[in-house]
């Protein structure tokens, strides 16, 4: 299994500003994922964060709106950038270690955009 | 493409009672498959995967799930519900061939009442 942290848990922005979000894992891993979801809704993959590339990201989603980082093999950070009221949403981290072949997720951030 | 489908926005089930939460699968190959659970405030977490072997796969709280080619099914169950068990539960697919991704059903709420 794996231990994920995320920070921060929750925040509240104002429209045009920039948000970043990080994820921890207590071990190292080569896949890292972002996800978004809405409350109650399902998630939809962001991108997918490997450690010493440039970080894929699925149809609707753009670097320039959602810079990630993945410095080394235990953290990652997703930017939120220019951020509109359609940016509130939950935003979660996700590893995958390969071993079993299952995904872990952090607590996720909560974002709300006024 | 690989997918998942949760019929049921909403199960409803009395405390004690046997409860299953549905899901359905179109997958190409052998099929991965996952649920996980996640409270309010919370991200997911994992419960149960099936990946080969005995159809009838055990996790964790109880939960168990069953595998079943000929219908394309990996439905969750529980003998015996617990208010607690109140959640929104995902079932999801990996997909080996698109860079390890999963995907996830849209979400079932279980509501148990005491």
């Amino acid at each position: 299994s794996a231990v994920i942290s995320q920070k921060p848990s929750r925040d509240i922005c104002q429209r045009g500003t920039s948000l970043t979000i990080q994820c921890q894992v207590d071990s190292q891993v080569t896949m890292m994922f972002w996800y978004r979801q809405q409350p109650g809704q399902s998630l939809t993959l962001i991108a997918t964060a490997n450690q010493g590339s440039e970080a894929t990201y699925e149809s609707g989603f753009v670097i320039d709106k959602f810079p990630i980082s993945r410095p080394n093999l235990t953290f990652s950070t997703l930017t939120v950038s220019n951020m509109s009221p359609e940016d509130s949403s939950i935003y979660l981290c996700s590893v995958d270690k390969g071993e079993g072949y299952e995904q872990y997720f952090g607590p996720g951030t909560r974002l709300t955009v006024t | 493409a690989q997918s998942v489908a949760q019929p049921e926005d909403q199960v409803n089930v009395a405390e004690g009672n046997p409860l299953t939460v549905k899901c359905t699968y179109s997958v190409s190959g052998n099929p991965y498959l996952f649920w996980y659970v996640q409270y309010p405030n919370r991200g997911l977490q994992f419960l149960l995967k099936y990946i080969t072997g005995d159809n009838l796969v055990k996790g964790s709280y109880g939960f168990e799930a069953e595998f079943n080619k000929s219908q394309t099914s990996f439905h969750l169950k529980k003998p015996s519900a617990l208010v607690s068990d109140s959640a929104l539960y995902f079932c999801a697919v990996r997909d080996f061939d698109n860079f390890n991704k999963f995907y996830f059903g849209s979400g079932t709420k279980l509501n148990v009442k005491p």
